[in-house]
């Protein structure tokens, strides 16, 4: 099957630093998705990229479908303490309802005081 | 905002009985999914539901997995004869339809199954 390759695989920062992570992919996907989650709840959307190429923002977050659309990046702007997390990329090729998602191993932020 | 609901947050059953995990998604959607995590690891996609039928399952969807919607409102997975290794956080998710637009999944907090 599909396979995510996210990097890095955790990250230890100082509070205020800028975040960059990735997801590459060695299939085509024509949906790109970032998710968080926090210990024992559910993924929560951050971004949603359909088109290669596409930059979008969501407050501090900013993410882009890579030109090829075989990977994407998320960046974090002035991490604060809340922006603690699991932070997974998740690619589909959605359409016709056989959309399930392909998820990344995730990206572990630990922001030190 | 709506959310997926899920109950029960968590379910202990002995390894061999028979288990349903129950969700309630955003009550607009027309798509349904169920996904499992096993501590530690990624997210896993198990099966899509659409039009009171299964759209995809992957692999791991075996022969013990079933789904059905059985009323308007609620989307169950049942786990046949459940094994130790059905031990995992399981997620549902739901999307709506806007034939616009491409629309996201958004996901309940899950149900722990611990297998005894």
């Amino acid at each position: 099957g599909q396979q995510l390759n996210q990097s890095p695989q955790s990250m230890f920062i100082q509070e205020g630093e800028d975040v960059s992570m990735n997801c590459t992919s060695s299939s085509i996907f024509n949906t790109w998705l970032w998710y968080k989650q926090d210990p024992g709840e559910g993924p929560v959307l951050l971004i949603a990229l359909y088109k290669a190429g596409e930059l979008t923002s969501n407050g501090r977050l900013t993410a882009q479908f890579g030109i090829t659309r075989k990977d994407s990046f998320l960046n974090i702007s002035a991490s604060i303490p809340s922006d603690v997390g699991i932070y997974f990329c998740a690619g589909t090729n959605s359409g016709g309802g056989a959309d399930g998602l392909t998820f990344g191993k995730g990206t572990h932020l630990i922001i030190q005081p | 905002e709506p959310e997926v609901t899920q109950t029960p947050s968590h379910q202990v059953t002995q390894m061999g009985q028979e288990v349903i995990l129950r969700c309630v998604p955003i009550s607009n959607h027309l798509y349904f999914y169920w996904y499992r995590q096993i501590l530690g690891q990624k997210v896993e996609f198990l099966v899509s539901f659409y039009n009171n039928e299964i759209s995809e399952k992957s692999e791991i969807f075996d022969d013990q997995f079933s789904v059905e919607r059985p009323d308007g409102s609620n989307f169950t997975l049942k786990i046949r004869s459940t094994k130790l290794e059905d031990s995992a956080m399981y997620f549902c998710a739901s999307r709506t339809l806007i034939t616009s637009s491409n629309q996201p999944q958004h996901f309940g907090d899950g149900t722990r199954l611990s297998i005894l």
